[in-house]
C-alpha cells in the first residue's frame, strides 16, 4: 500500500488530453511538500519529468504539465502521443515516523 | 554525459549478503546526495536509502533499516549498498539516483537514474 494513491491506470486516444491524479496526506503533500513526477517507459529506468510540483526540466515537451493542490496532485498530458504510453509515478517527502521520501503507486497510461 | 551505473545484482538464497556498486560520472559526484530506489517485479517504486554528499546525513527505509547499509567513495565516484539478511521481499531492481541536493531533504528528487540491477533471493 503506497503513502501517495494514484489511479491505476488511464487511457486516451492520441491527440486527447489525460491527467493523471495523485492524492496524499496532512504529512506529505497536505503539509505543502513538493511533488514531483517520473516517467518510466517499458523495459527502462524511471526519468525525472516534473519537479517541484509544476517545473519541467529541460528536454521534456510542455504537453506534460503538473499541479498541485492541497492533499493532492496532478499530471496532465495534451496531445497524447503514441510514445507517452509509460508507467507514470508520483513522488514527494512524508514527514511520518514510517518514512522520508515516498511514491505513488504508479499509473500505467495506454495510448489507445 | 552524466551517467550511472550500477553492479553487482544476482541471485542470492534467503539470509545471504549481497553488495551493490553504482558508478558515476559527468558530474561533480562529491557535490550531491545520493540515492537507491527498488522495484520488485511488476510492482511500484520504492525508496531505500539516503547518503549525503559527505556521508554526514544517512536515512533508511523502515523495510531495510538495520540490515541494508549505504555508503559512498568520492575518490572513486562511487556508490554502495550492502544488503545482509536478504529475504524474498527484497527481489527486485536496484536503480541510484542523484539527489538534486548536497544534503538531501524535503524538495528532493532525483535524477538522473542508474539503469538498474536485478536482486533475486530466493532458494
Amino acid at each position: 500500500q503506497s503513502v501517495l494513491t494514484q489511479p491505476p491506470s488511464v487511457s486516451g486516444a492520441p491527440g486527447q488530453r489525460v491527467t493523471i491524479s495523485c492524492t496524499g496526506s496532512s504529512s506529505n503533500i497536505g503539509a505543502g511538500y513538493d511533488v514531483h513526477w517520473y516517467q518510466q517507459l517499458p523495459g527502462t529506468a524511471p526519468k525525472l519529468l516534473i519537479y517541484g510540483n509544476s517545473n519541467r526540466p529541460s528536454g521534456v515537451p510542455d504537453r506534460f504539465s503538473g499541479s498541485k493542490s492541497g492533499t493532492s496532485a496532478s499530471l496532465a498530458i495534451t496531445g497524447l502521443q503514441a510514445e507517452d504510453e509509460a508507467d507514470y509515478y508520483c513522488q514527494s517527502y512524508d514527514s511520518s515516523l514510517s518514512g522520508n521520501w515516498v511514491f505513488g503507486g504508479g499509473t500505467k497510461l495506454t495510448v489507445l | 554525459e552524466v551517467q550511472l551505473v550500477e553492479s553487482g545484482g544476482g541471485l542470492v538464497k534467503p539470509g545471504g549478503s549481497l553488495r551493490l556498486s553504482c558508478a558515476a560520472s559527468g558530474f561533480t559526484f562529491s557535490s550531491y546526495s545520493m540515492n537507491w530506489v527498488r522495484q520488485a517485479p511488476g510492482k511500484g517504486l520504492e525508496w531505500v536509502s539516503s547518503i549525503s554528499s559527505s556521508s554526514s546525513y544517512i536515512y533508511y527505509a523502515d523495510s531495510v533499516k538495520g540490515r541494508f547499509t549505504i555508503s559512498r567513495d568520492n575518490a572513486k565516484n562511487s556508490l554502495y549498498l550492502q544488503m545482509n539478511s536478504l529475504r524474498a521481499e527484497d527481489t527486485a531492481v536496484y536503480y541510484c539516483a542523484r539527489d538534486r541536493f548536497m544534503v538531501q531533504g524535503a524538495l528532493s528528487w532525483f535524477d538522473p537514474w542508474g539503469q538498474g540491477t536485478l536482486v533475486t533471493v530466493s532458494s
